[in-house]
């Protein structure tokens, strides 16, 4: 069974400050992998992907290291709104098994 | 372009009560899945569809039928309803190793 970890926090972290978080995938043949964020009682929207050179978009920045499988998401100037849970996601394709998830990791920023 | 779309939103059940939620998708995916969402858990796949025509149990399967009715629907029933499947559900689609896309999602509660 292809196992996606994270740390489920929560990390408390202070307004403006930097936060990042590890994703670790069992299966060293994965693809294509992604960061989605999760707000309270509402469904996962996709952040952003991630790809095999790393990849920023504002104050988020996604890495991926292949040869330790993990996956990192960077947060910086952290703000309020940023407050969610990030879920870990891998997508090999090709149905039920192809498509992973992390349990998430719960974001709270503080003011 | 309306992506994935799930009714109803909110549903309330009495025990052995049987009912159907819907999912739609407009983006010509080819994958899709059901899951569920309980609180301090990950989601948890029910069944998902890897194209038209063709289903397969996931990680929760019982209690739970689907049918794929099209490229486009992929429906969830619940025949016997039993409190135990209180949860959140989610419809999910994607196509190959590309990112997923969810419903809004619906809150069943089985009294």
């Amino acid at each position: 069974r292809k196992e996606v970890e994270q740390d489920p926090g929560p990390f408390n972290v202070p307004e403006g400050a930097t936060v990042a978080f590890n994703c670790t995938y069992s299966n060293s043949a994965s693809q294509s992998f992604f960061w989605y964020r999760q707000d309270c009682r509402k469904e996962p929207k996709l952040l952003m992907s991630v790809y095999s050179s790393g990849n920023e978009d504002g104050r988020f920045t996604a890495q991926l290291n292949r040869a330790s499988q993990y996956i990192s998401l960077l947060i910086r100037d952290s703000k309020l709104s940023d407050s969610a849970t990030y879920l870990c996601v891998v997508n090999e394709g090709g149905g039920a098994d192809g498509l992973t998830f992390g349990k998430g990791t719960h974001l709270i920023i503080q003011p | 372009n309306a992506g994935v779309t799930q009714t109803p939103k909110f549903q309330v059940l009495k025990t052995g009560q049987s009912m159907t939620l819907q999912c739609a998708q407009d983006m010509n995916h080819n994958s899709m899945y059901w899951y569920r969402q309980d609180p301090g858990m990950g989601l948890r796949l029910i069944y998902y569809s890897a194209s038209e025509g063709t289903t397969d149990k996931g990680e929760v399967p019982n209690g739970y039928n689907v049918s794929r009715l099209n490229k486009r629907e992929f429906s969830l029933r619940l025949e016997s309803a039993a409190p135990s499947q209180t949860s959140v559900y989610f419809c999910a689609s994607s196509e190959g190793d590309n990112e997923a896309f969810f419903g809004q999602g619906t809150r069943l509660t089985v009294v």
